[in-house]
């Protein structure tokens, strides 16, 4: 079946510096990618889509490029900032209508 | 853009007791909504998925007698905890979706601590 694997964190970066979150996943046919936000106590935000391959989605600095000769969707900000602290996941939707699947998460934390 | 209101956002309740926290999309029609249930270390897990009208699927291992999902119109679904127990205690997240351009928007989430 359809699954998603991020990269384990938390990961702890200093403010400015770059920051890359892995995802990889498995699906059948062409699922579309999303990434999503989830601040403390919050609920989760749409970070950033992409819908078939090649796309680039892009939101707030955040980019991710769907590849699908490699089944990723990595997250990238060329320089993060202290209000980046969150949790993020990566989802996948194989088939609309049902619920997206998402990775386990990773922590970032970004300090002064 | 698409608004998911959830409530409560927190609630403290005894144990054996009934807890209900509602999902509504504010400016438009959820024809299906989902239940996730966020354990520590950030884990989403899937309870069940409601189709408007219809009885909601739930996943293999969430007993339906305890948690009651309705979803009586295109606006709100509703997620029952019954006879609450203190392992019950969790973050619960509705999302709702449309079913057009692929859009899930998500509820706040309700902390629920069962005492």
């Amino acid at each position: 079946g359809d699954s998603v694997t991020q990269m384990e964190g938390p990961v702890t970066l200093s403010e400015e510096a770059f920051l890359t979150i892995n995802c990889t996943y498995t699906a059948t046919g062409y699922p579309s990618l999303f990434w999503y936000v989830q601040y403390p106590g919050e609920g989760l935000q749409l970070l950033l889509k992409a819908t078939k391959a090649d796309d680039k989605g892009s939101n707030k600095g955040f980019e991710a490029t769907y590849r699908k000769e490699t089944t990723s969707f990595h997250l990238e900000k060329g320089s993060v900032q202290v209000s980046d602290s969150a949790v993020y996941f990566c989802a996948l939707d194989g088939n609309s209508g049902y619920a997206l699947n998402f990775g386990k998460g990773t922590s970032l934390l970004v300090t002064p | 853009g698409a608004v998911v209101s959830q409530h409560p956002s927190r609630v403290i309740c005894k144990s054996g007791t009934s807890v209900k926290i509602e999902c509504r999309s504010l400016d438009f029609q959820a024809t299906t909504m989902f239940w996730y249930r966020q354990f520590p270390k950030q884990s989403l897990m899937l309870m069940a998925t409601s189709n408007e009208g219809s009885k909601a699927t739930y996943e293999q291992g969430v007993e339906k007698d305890k948690f009651l999902i309705n979803h009586a119109s295109l606006t709100l679904s509703t997620l029952t905890v019954t006879s609450a127990h203190p392992e019950d205690s969790s973050f619960y997240i509705c999302s709702a979706s449309s079913g057009t351009d692929y859009g899930y928007t998500f509820g706040s989430g309700t902390r629920l601590t069962v005492v």
